[in-house]
C-alpha cells in the first residue's frame, strides 16, 4: 500500500509553546488530507480535511485558530498547535488520500504523540 | 448524518479459531464504500479490507472476509486461522461524502 510519513512521532513542549506536525504522501500525490484526534482506547476523531491549494474546512467544535493547517502541495499537510495547553495532550493521526490503490482509500501516518507539560 | 456502532468493546480469541467482529451502520445513502481497519499497539492504522455497496459479492483478503448485508446495513468482519499479530483495535468505517466515519473500536486479543 501507499505511504504516509508522519513526523516527529513524539513531542514534548512546554505550555503556551507551538508544535508542528509534518504530514507526506511519500509515493502518491494526495489530493485530500485528514488530521484525527485520538484518546486513549477511543475512536479516531475527525479535526479538518484538507485539499491542496485551499483552506482546510473544519469540524464542528475544532477551534481553526488553535489548530492551524496547511496543505502547500500534494503531498506535504502541516498541522501546528498553537499555544499548546495541557488539554491539547492527544494523539493526532494524518490520513492521505489519492488515486494509489483507488481513490477511496485512506492511508494513514503512524501518528503523533504531543505531551504539553 | 451515517453513523457507524461497534457493539463489541472487547473480544478474544484463542490462536488458529475465528473470530466474528460485528458491525452495523446507518444510511440513507446507496452508494457508498466500508472499511475495517486494524490498529495494533504501534498504533499505526492499516487498511485490512474494503466493499464497494454496490458489489453484492463479499470481499475477501487473505484470512479476513467480510459478510455486507446492505439491507440490513450490517458488515462483519471474519478472521479465520487468527494469529496472534492479529492482536489489535479494529474500526469500521463508512464513506459516502469523501470523510470515513469510524465506529467505536472492538479490542481483539488473541491468545496463544
Amino acid at each position: 500500500g501507499a505511504v504516509v510519513s508522519q513526523h516527529p512521532s513524539r513531542v514534548i513542549c512546554k505550555s503556551g509553546t507551538s508544535v508542528k506536525i509534518e504530514c507526506r504522501s511519500l509515493d502518491f500525490q494526495a489530493t485530500t488530507m485528514f488530521w484525527y484526534r485520538q484518546f486513549p482506547k477511543q475512536s479516531l476523531m475527525l479535526m479538518a480535511t484538507s485539499n491542496e491549494g485551499s483552506k482546510a474546512t473544519y469540524e464542528q467544535g475544532v477551534e481553526k485558530d488553535k489548530f492551524l493547517i496547511n496543505h502547500a502541495s500534494l503531498t506535504l499537510s502541516t498541522l501546528t498547535v498553537t499555544s499548546a495547553h495541557p488539554e491539547d495532550s492527544s494523539f493526532y493521526i494524518c490520513s492521505a488520500r489519492g488515486t494509489q490503490g483507488g481513490e477511496n482509500i485512506q492511508y494513514f501516518g503512524a501518528g503523533t504523540r504531543l505531551s504539553v507539560l | 448524518a451515517q453513523t457507524v456502532t461497534q457493539s463489541q468493546p472487547e473480544m478474544s480469541v484463542q490462536e488458529a479459531e475465528t473470530v466474528t467482529l460485528s458491525c452495523t451502520y446507518d444510511t440513507s445513502e446507496s452508494n457508498y464504500y466500508l472499511f475495517w481497519y486494524k490498529q495494533p499497539p504501534s498504533r499505526q492504522m492499516i487498511l485490512v479490507i474494503r466493499q464497494e455497496a454496490y458489489k453484492q459479492q463479499n470481499a475477501t483478503e487473505n484470512r479476513f472476509s467480510v459478510n455486507f448485508q446492505k439491507a440490513a446495513k450490517s458488515f462483519s468482519l471474519k478472521i479465520s486461522d487468527s494469529q496472534l499479530g492479529d492482536t489489535a483495535m479494529y474500526f469500521c468505517a463508512f464513506m459516502n461524502t469523501g470523510k470515513l466515519i469510524f465506529g467505536q473500536g472492538t479490542t481483539l486479543q488473541v491468545k496463544p
